[in-house]
């Protein structure tokens, strides 16, 4: 089992839809990433927290807008999505600042733009 | 600037033969090496790393990898591959001065009965 969840699993929207994807780890974490990854590609980054704070946005468009209230939660709001936008999102946690440790991943959810 | 390569999009192996999938990096400065599995319909799950000290790292599910600095190689092994190894494999570096981690295009083990 994951020590990160991720809801929902699958999401199926419109284009001028919105909706919001939730992420939530309870292994004391505090830097929180957010990835897109289509099928057989590896993960692209997206956005990364680390304590609470935005550190990097990755040239992301505007229609996706992260948020993180807690140090334990991760949200991703979307609006306004592209079908090209449709892929499998995935939430990852490290402990914060320390670049050895490794990023443990959700089993994502998977989004489809009508 | 960091990047890591995996030159085979696919390795197909018997079950019970050793399984090898091939690493290779570029960093400038020292590496943070990793291994992840996904397995269909999944996230990524953590299989070891290397960070410093013996060249080989003893990870989960039996799985291996031996770290080559002159080579620049981080290739992951198993002795005896099983049916339950078959899926999507991911090589990845982080400079020790970089937040970011920098995957490889990734490898797609079969290993048949």
């Amino acid at each position: 089992d994951t020590e990160v969840t991720q809801t929902p699993k699958h999401l199926v929207m419109g284009m001028t839809n919105k909706k919001s994807l939730k992420c939530e780890q309870h292994m004391g974490h505090r830097a929180m990433y957010w990835y897109k990854q289509k099928a057989k590609k590896p993960p692209e980054l997206m956005f990364v927290y680390s304590y609470e704070k935005l550190s990097i946005n990755e040239s992301v468009p505007s229609r996706f807008s992260p948020e993180c209230p807690n140090s334990s939660l991760l949200n991703l709001h979307l609006h306004a999505l592209q079908p090209e936008d449709s892929a499998l999102y995935l939430c990852a946690s490290s402990q914060g600042g320390i670049g050895n440790q490794p990023q443990h991943f959700g089993d994502g959810t998977r989004l489809s733009i009508l | 600037a960091q990047s890591v390569a995996q030159p085979e999009d696919q390795v197909n192996v018997a079950e019970g033969n050793p399984l090898t999938v091939k690493c290779t990096y570029s960093v400038s400065g020292n590496p943070y090496l990793f291994w992840y599995v996904q397995y269909p319909n999944r996230g990524l799950q953590f299989l070891l790393k290397y960070i410093t000290g013996d060249n080989l790292v003893k990870g989960s599910y039996g799985f291996e990898a031996e770290f080559n600095k002159s080579q620049t190689s981080f290739h992951l092994k198993k002795p005896s591959a099983l049916v339950s190894d078959s899926a999507l494999y991911f090589c990845a570096v982080r400079d020790i001065d970089d937040y970011k981690l920098s995957f490889g295009a990734g490898t797609t083990v079969t290993v048949r009965a």
